[in-house]
């Protein structure tokens, strides 16, 4: 069965950057879609971007000045790093496994439980 | 502001049908398959409906999806309390090249 957990600090300053990590267990990293989802306070999801096991990325155009998704495969871990914060980008961030031929058809079979990340000083 | 559209809320009593419509456009549900999502109070979302009318193994035939044109539709029949959640549809826009999710609907079983 796999799993995946968030991990990263819970409080992050305005205009610091946000890093968090998706540790991938009971299966391999190999293969499938990586994603970054987030929700905030009392609000709907926002797809934050995806990273292919071969490293390859794409990220929501409303965000991707900011975001770097990276992959490391040796530790079955792949990481988001979140540019420039303000309170807008508190919220719970979700990663989550993306199955599917191609992207397009794709879809998010396993789910992080998600970590709440603050921005405030 | 998402580019696939619920209706805020959708309630009905016990054993009633309810249905959830997601409104959207050729460049998204027009081309690729719809998702759909359960989210319960407080936990993370669970894939309800794949490739507009699937079921993972384990959710229960009581919910059914579909699809027509630029419009996906997910039908609860035979509505019970554990029902009770957010339910979010998910597709692909080629014109964003990104995952877009619908704008949520609350279902409250009366």
């Amino acid at each position: 069965q796999v799993q995946l957990q968030e991990s990263g600090p819970g409080l992050v300053k305005p205009s610091e950057t946000l890093s968090l990590t998706c540790t991938v267990s009971g299966g391999s990293i190999d293969t499938y879609y990586w994603n970054w989802i987030r929700q905030s306070p009392g609000r709907g999801l926002e797809w934050i971007g995806y990273i292919y096991y071969s490293g390859s990325t794409t990220y929501n155009p409303s965000l991707k000045s900011r975001i770097t998704i990276s992959v490391d495969t040796s530790k079955n871990q792949f990481s988001l790093r979140l540019s420039s914060v303000t309170s807008a980008d508190t919220a719970v961030y979700y990663c989550a496994r993306g199955q599917g031929v191609v992207v397009q058809f794709s879809f998010m079979d396993v789910w992080g439980q998600g970590t709440t990340v603050t921005v405030s000083s | 502001q998402s580019v696939l559209t619920q209706p805020p809320s959708a309630s009905g009593t016990p054993g009633q049908r309810v249905t959830i419509s997601c409104s959207g456009s050729s460049s998204n549900i027009g081309t690729n398959t719809v998702n759909w999502y359960q989210q319960l109070p407080g936990t993370a979302p669970k894939v309800l409906i794949y490739d507009n009318n699937q079921r993972p193994s384990g959710v229960p035939d009581r919910f059914s999806g579909s699809k027509s044109g630029t419009s996906a539709s997910l039908a609860i029949s035979g509505l019970q309390s554990e029902d009770e959640a957010d339910y979010y549809c998910a597709t692909w826009d080629d014109s964003l090249n990104g995952q877009v999710f619908g704008t949520g609907t609350k279902v409250t079983v009366l």
